[in-house]
């Protein structure tokens, strides 16, 4: 499809074991981001890629927590030893470079993750 | 730091009635963009607008419309004539530039019951 593809949509695991979310943007899009969305919460910032750019990891909560983007395009999400707290909904988005278009994120579906 | 406050946890109202969603936000920079998503329960979040800092024009798209007022740091948003369909959690959004791309800071969004 053309929007932003996410996988995978529903993940249960248990406490301690890694799992991998991935992302595929939306093609031509250089901006990729990464939020969460906890029950009943808003969105927060985990990180995001600007082209080659080196990325801006502000916002993931601890060591377990790392991405990638390979080729500039496909991103994947890593946590490691997940916890019960690290359940939520990951969100990806997509933009171009801003000056290109109206500054809109292209967001996916997400991913739910419950960890048991 | 930048901060989105929507202090209306949630809203009730019954179809045809309008309805205003509040927010106010937080920020040192003299440049940066608003932006309102909405969130309906599929999950996907929509983008429905976004303002630039020097824009302070009132924006009407059909029966929605944004008022924007820097004195106050608002950019409430207003549905008129409300519809089933509007039923959503809507989020309010800031960001700066960074390196091209756009860095969302979200409020805990308003979840929006439409009543038939």
């Amino acid at each position: 499809g053309a929007g932003v593809s996410q996988s995978p949509s529903n993940k249960v695991t248990e406490k301690g074991k890694d799992v991998e979310l991935r992302c595929d943007p939306i093609s031509g899009h250089t901006a990729l981001y990464w939020y969460r969305q906890s029950l009943g919460q808003g969105l927060e910032f985990l990180i995001y890629f600007q082209g080659n750019s080196a990325p801006d990891k502000s916002g993931l909560p601890s060591d377990r927590f790392s991405a990638e983007r390979t080729g500039g395009s496909v991103s994947t999400l890593t946590i490691q030893r997940t916890q019960q707290e690290d359940s939520a909904v990951y969100l990806c988005a997509s933009s171009l470079r801003v000056g290109q278009n109206t500054g809109e994120l292209f967001f996916g579906e997400g991913s739910r993750l419950t960890v048991l | 730091a930048q901060k989105v406050t929507q202090a209306q946890t949630e809203i009730s109202v019954v179809e045809k009635e309008d309805v205003t969603l509040d927010c106010v936000y937080e920020t040192r920079d003299t440049t940066y963009y608003l932006f309102w998503y909405k969130q309906p329960p599929s999950g996907e979040l929509v983008f429905l607008i976004r303002r630039n800092s020097f824009d302070e024009q009132n924006e009407i798209s059909g029966r929605y419309s944004w008022n924007f007022q820097k004195s106050t740091s608002s950019f409430n948003f207003t549905i008129t004539a409300s519809q089933v369909v509007d039923s959503a959690v809507y989020f309010c959004a800031l960001s700066d530039l960074i390196q091209g791309a756009q860095k969302l800071v979200f409020g805990q969004g308003t979840r929006l019951t439409i009543n038939p």
